[in-house]
């Protein structure tokens, strides 16, 4: 069974510095997408980021980018230059490729960005 | 353009009642998906579907109902109210890589 781990329950960062929130997976599929979702306090759901498993280069999204290191089943987001609006809840999720509704989430990151 | 709307936000049942919490979308997406959200556990998927009159279970379906008479919409059914199903529940539509999320509804049984 496919398992996803975030071991970090809490992280803080100052404002303007850079942060890194680590991520673990457990699969045997060779085919599989990854996300990382930040979860504010207003509850809502944001993809923040996601990864295909063949591709090799790691995403990026402006500030947030993501190392991607197959072989160790790691998925980390780096935040750069971190801002207020960053503090949230930060969800990592695993979906097997090919026609699959099932998406695997792990227990979460909640960050706190100080001034 | 709303995307996902969920009713309602906020509910509170007593035990052995039932309710459904409404999801629809308006993004014509075949696959909806239900989930639950509590402290430490990350999210669940309940149930989920791949299209109108096609529905299938998640990790965690036990006490849950739905059905998917049209493309638009998901309802998710607690038939007899347990304190356990005591969470945060959200509905997902999906188009490739990229789900959508509605805001959430808070339920608590007392």
């Amino acid at each position: 069974a496919q398992t996803v781990t975030q071991s970090q329950p809490e992280m803080s960062v100052q404002e303007a510095e850079t942060v890194t929130l680590s991520c673990t997976y457990d699969t045997s599929e060779s085919d599989y997408y990854l996300f990382w979702y930040k979860q504010p306090p207003s509850r809502q759901m944001i993809l923040v980021i996601r990864q295909e498993a063949y591709k090799q280069q790691n995403a990026t999204e402006n500030r947030f980018s993501v190392n991607f290191q197959k072989a160790a089943k790691s998925f980390s987001l780096k935040i750069s230059d971190s801002q207020l609006g960053d503090a949230a809840m930060y969800f990592c999720a695993y979906r097997k490729g090919g026609a699959t509704n099932k998406l695997i989430f792990g227990t979460g990151t909640l960050l706190a960005v100080q001034p | 353009n709303a995307g996902v709307t969920q009713t309602p936000k906020f509910q509170v049942l007593k035990t052995g009642q039932s309710m459904t919490l409404q999801c629809a979308q308006d993004m014509n997406h075949e696959y909806m998906s239900w989930y639950r959200q509590d402290p430490g556990m990350g999210l669940r998927l309940i149930h989920y579907s791949v299209g109108a009159g096609i529905t299938d279970q998640g990790e965690v379906p036990n006490g849950y109902n739905v059905s998917r008479s049209t493309t638009e919409d998901f309802p998710l059914r607690l038939l007899s109210a347990a304190p356990s199903q005591t969470s945060v529940y959200f509905c997902a539509s999906r188009v490739g890589e990229k789900l959508f999320f509605g805001s959430g509804t808070q339920l608590s049984v007392l």
